[in-house]
């Protein structure tokens, strides 16, 4: 079974320009999270999908960044204009049911998307 | 939401038994809890998880007391490759996972 993807691996762009982050999930996640570590400190959460349906997108920090799942399968995030304070790394995780509220139930992580903005 | 407070960062040898407490004072009478190990570079990557008592598998056990304001993961025999930020998650009602800010855990020879 394949894991949760996330492409590029590594992204280095110059302050202003565009960057999308796409996220494969699991094939049969409902559920998509998107979460982001700054400069080595706690990883924070960014918003959740279930399916094409965003539940929660209070974490987004401003309106440069926009996060899609179109059909319910893989998502994107984009940020436009990119800042320097938008480096750090994106994860990406997925379940099929809402982790933590069922048993056995939990996250499958990307390895992330390493973001550095100049 | 059910916020977690773990210690920043812990130290420990090789071959000890290491014991990471995390409160989390307003857990919901439906949420498990979930700890995840993350090394650098990588994911999280999920340990174990529980709803009360004890659990136990192949690399951690899990203790919560009865009023499971806490939870105690517990590695036995740590080795050099056990050295990783270790995170506590409590599932809450509106189903979005917010992680601490974990414990750095790192063992020496």
């Amino acid at each position: 079974e394949a894991g949760v993807t996330q492409f590029p691996s590594h992204s280095v762009i110059e302050k202003g320009q565009t960057v999308t982050l796409r996220c494969d999930p699991i094939s049969g996640h409902d559920n998509l999270y998107w979460y982001r570590r700054v400069m080595g400190k706690e990883i924070k959460f960014l918003l959740h999908f279930v399916k094409e349906s965003k539940q929660d997108e209070s974490g987004m920090p401003n309106n440069r960044f926009l996060a899609e799942r179109t059909g319910g399968t893989y998502s994107t995030l984009k940020v436009q204009p990119a800042e320097l304070e938008d480096s750090g790394v994106y994860f990406c995780a997925s379940s099929q049911d809402v982790p933590g509220a069922f048993d056995n139930e939990k996250l499958f992580f990307g390895s992330g998307t390493q973001l550095s903005v100049l | 939401l059910a916020k977690t407070t773990q210690p920043i960062s812990m130290d420990s040898y090789e071959g000890q038994e290491v014991n990471i407490t995390c409160s989390h004072n307003n857990i919901a009478t439906n949420d498990y809890i979930t700890w995840y190990q993350q090394f650098p570079s990588q994911g999280p990557r999920f340990i174990i998880q529980g709803y009360k008592t004890k659990v136990t598998n192949e690399v951690a056990s899990l203790f919560i007391p009865a009023d499971r304001k806490s939870s105690t993961l517990s590695l036995p025999r740590v080795s050099l490759s056990d050295t990783a930020v270790y995170y506590c998650l409590v599932g809450d009602s509106n189903n979005d996972m917010r992680f601490g800010a974990g414990t750095r855990l790192t063992v020496k020879p």
